[in-house]
């Protein structure tokens, strides 16, 4: 398995905080990805990275911040939850653009 | 309409049956993949393929590029063989330039019954 880990695995939090998650990997890839999933929606990506400090948006990115000052590290930050991003959050690596994405564990964020 | 679809949405089975998983794209694509997603959420990539067929173990994936149509079969089902299964596709930019991100299917639940 790709060494891929998530930070925290489950979180609750409420409406209009601040939220952080990280994904780390010890694999040395240049893509990292952030993804949510959610009944009937399937996978959608929120933004990605190519590289440290170039970052750029998908499909579902308004309220998301990304940030990555680190080849291992990419945080996905909301800045101010709502109860619509609960969700589960996968983050996503890759050696090359079209090369295969390994997925981290998860993370269940719930916002109440 | 959704970009990828699959069908069915929830499929139940019983152990050595042989299961079909259909994914149709309605975009013209570079690559497309099958993932395996266990009950405990870890999300797995099966193949990757943009033309023909693959087969590892008892999974084998097939594509039709001009019907925009591709199958996962699993011969000789077994219960630990339930899972979602998520088929997705990379989409060619204008002018044939393939990128990385990846557009989802809903995902078809496969129960295995001993």
């Amino acid at each position: 398995d790709a060494g891929i880990t998530q930070s925290p695995r489950h979180k609750v939090t409420e409406t209009g905080t601040p939220v952080t998650l990280r994904c780390h990997q010890t694999e040395n890839h240049r893509y990292m990805y952030w993804y949510r999933q959610d009944p009937g929606h399937g996978l959608r990506l929120i933004h990605y990275s190519y590289g440290v400090k170039d970052t750029d948006k998908g499909e579902v990115s308004d309220g998301y911040s990304v940030s990555r000052s680190k080849t291992e590290d990419f945080l996905l930050t909301l800045e101010s939850a709502t109860s619509s991003q609960t969700s589960v959050y996968f983050c996503a690596i890759s050696s090359g653009a079209t090369d295969t994405q390994y997925f981290g564990p998860g993370t269940r964020l719930t916002v109440l | 309409k959704n970009e990828v679809e699959q069908s069915p949405q929830n499929l139940t089975a019983q152990e050595g049956e042989f299961i079909t998983i259909n994914c149709s794209y309605s975009v013209g694509i570079s690559a497309l993949h099958w993932l395996q997603q266990h009950p405990g959420g870890g999300i797995v990539s099966l193949f990757m393929l943009s033309s023909g067929k693959k087969k590892h173990g008892r999974l084998i994936a097939t594509i039709n590029i001009q019907e925009k149509h591709s199958s996962l079969h699993i011969t000789a089902s077994h219960p630990r063989d339930s899972a979602v299964y998520i088929c997705a596709v990379r989409s060619l930019r204008a002018g044939g330039t393939s990128y990385g991100k990846l557009t989802f299917g809903q995902g078809t639940i496969l129960t295995v019954h001993p």
